[in-house]
């Protein structure tokens, strides 16, 4: 089944700030809202950007989201060591009605 | 305080059946949409299967569909996933996940710890 794309590894120094971008199409991110999930190393993923843009409560605001046209973007600013993780996008599909993940994008902060 | 707690996984041979559950508090159960996420060793996330809280509508990856079903006891407050024919390529954690409002399936705000299916 397809999935969204992304890139396999990001990396910048601590302070600094990274872009993590996912590509889909017209059934997926052109017409549906976008999430992202971090996922720490031997844990659950968790929720940090819903609605293309939006925060759940408690994830800071260094971790932004934007999307435009059928691409969707993850920014984190001010990175952390404790940011080091993977990092997913996740969309509806219109079309095969399921939900699509990218296939993840692993963060180092050096 | 939310919390689910899946159980059912462990080692199956290959062709058998499972039966996986995830046992849901801290929030109105039958108000949530429901998922079934998995996560091969070193591989990525998959999305295996979703339930609408409402109208209790299902939807499956093509991975699974044709045999798999999901179901919810909202008496229970309990979230099912039953497999048969498993593969060897079916090994995997699998993550019950919450969304916030009976049809958000994307927006998996809470996840559970996970449990380990080897098929073997």
């Amino acid at each position: 089944q397809s999935v969204l794309t992304q890139p396999p590894s990001v990396s910048a120094a601590p302070g600094q700030k990274v872009t993590i971008s996912c590509s889909g199409s017209s059934s997926n991110i052109g017409i549906n809202y976008v999430s992202w999930y971090q996922q720490l190393p031997g844990t659950a993923p968790t929720l940090h950007i819903y609605e293309n843009d939006k925060r759940p409560s408690g994830i800071p605001d260094r971790f932004s989201g934007s999307k435009s046209g059928m691409s969707a973007t993850l920014v984190i600013t001010g990175l952390q060591t404790g940011d080091e993780a993977d990092y997913y996008c996740g969309s509806w599909d219109n079309n095969l009605r399921v939900v699509l993940f990218g296939g993840g994008t692993k963060l180092t902060v050096l | 305080e939310v919390q689910l707690l899946e159980s059912g996984g462990g080692l199956v041979q290959p062709g058998g059946s499972l039966r996986l559950s995830c046992e849901a508090s801290g929030f109105i159960f039958a108000d949530s949409a429901m998922s079934w996420v998995r996560q091969a060793p070193g591989k990525g996330l998959e999305w295996v299967s979703g339930i609408h809280g409402g109208r209790v509508e299902t939807f499956y990856g093509d991975a699974v569909k044709g045999r798999s079903t999901i179901s919810r006891d909202n008496s229970r407050n309990t979230l099912i996933l039953e497999m048969n024919t498993l593969r060897v390529d079916d090994t995997a954690v699998y993550y019950c996940a919450k969304s916030d409002g009976s049809y958000r399936l994307n927006e998996a705000d809470f996840w559970g710890q996970g449990t380990l299916v080897i098929v073997s």
